[in-house]
């Protein structure tokens, strides 16, 4: 079956540098692959969704990277700060355009 | 304007009682989701309605889930015979069909 991994343990990163944050799947091929972001409390906020023939994108200081031979995105945040501390989460369509699982989430905290 | 609302926002039941949980999408979004996710996991598909119909309940855990979506807006989860492994926080997401999908901020159930 399906299954996402992302990094199990939190991610603690000092102010400033660029976080990575990795998601691996397998028994997949996946069109696209999104990334949420979710704070204690909330519901998830999309942030990027990258195309099974997209290499990378970028939003501002977000930057993801898409492998279909390592089936791996990587999700990295340049010139971190605290206000980016949270829970992300990675998500891939399955079976269908319209329904997606989500991996358990790597929590990151931005310490100043 | 207004996003996705779900209420109660907390919701505090005996085992084997019956509640209901509400979702307001956002006006137009013709796709709803639920998802339940238990701490330190990524939220878990239930079901998604394209218009007022379940497209795929393929997510639903067993039969004492239901959900409904009778004008195509507003949905309501249904879950009878509670049990205290039904606790968790629901989610309801909307999106245009096919789309990013918005979430609210979900109901924590606690089953007693």
């Amino acid at each position: 079956s399906q299954k996402i991994e992302q990094n199990s343990e939190a991610l603690n990163i000092q102010e400033g540098k660029t976080a990575t944050l990795t998601c691996n799947y397998t028994n997949y091929s996946p069109a696209y692959l999104q990334w949420y972001r979710q704070d204690p409390g909330r519901g998830p906020v999309f942030l990027l969704l990258i195309r099974e023939n997209e290499k990378e994108k970028r939003k501002e200081r977000l930057k993801v990277t898409f492998d279909t031979t390592l089936k791996q995105s990587l999700f990295h945040i340049t010139a971190s700060q605290p206000a980016d501390s949270a829970t992300y989460l990675c998500a891939l369509p399955y079976s269908s355009a319209s329904k997606i699982i989500f991996g358990s989430g790597t929590r990151l905290s931005i310490r100043p | 304007g207004a996003g996705v609302s779900q209420t109660p926002s907390n919701k505090v039941t005996e085992k084997g009682k019956y509640v209901e949980l509400r979702c307001d999408p956002i006006s137009g979004h013709t796709a709803l989701y639920w998802y339940r996710q238990s701490l330190g996991q990524g939220p878990e598909f239930l079901i998604y309605f394209q218009g007022t119909g379940a497209a795929d309940d393929s997510g639903l855990p067993n039969d004492r889930f239901f959900a409904v979506r009778p004008e195509g807006s507003v949905s309501t989860l249904k879950i009878q015979r509670t049990e205290r492994g039904d606790s968790a926080v629901y989610l309801c997401a909307s999106s245009l069909k096919g789309g990013e999908q918005f979430f609210g901020p979900g109901t924590r159930l606690t089953v007693l």
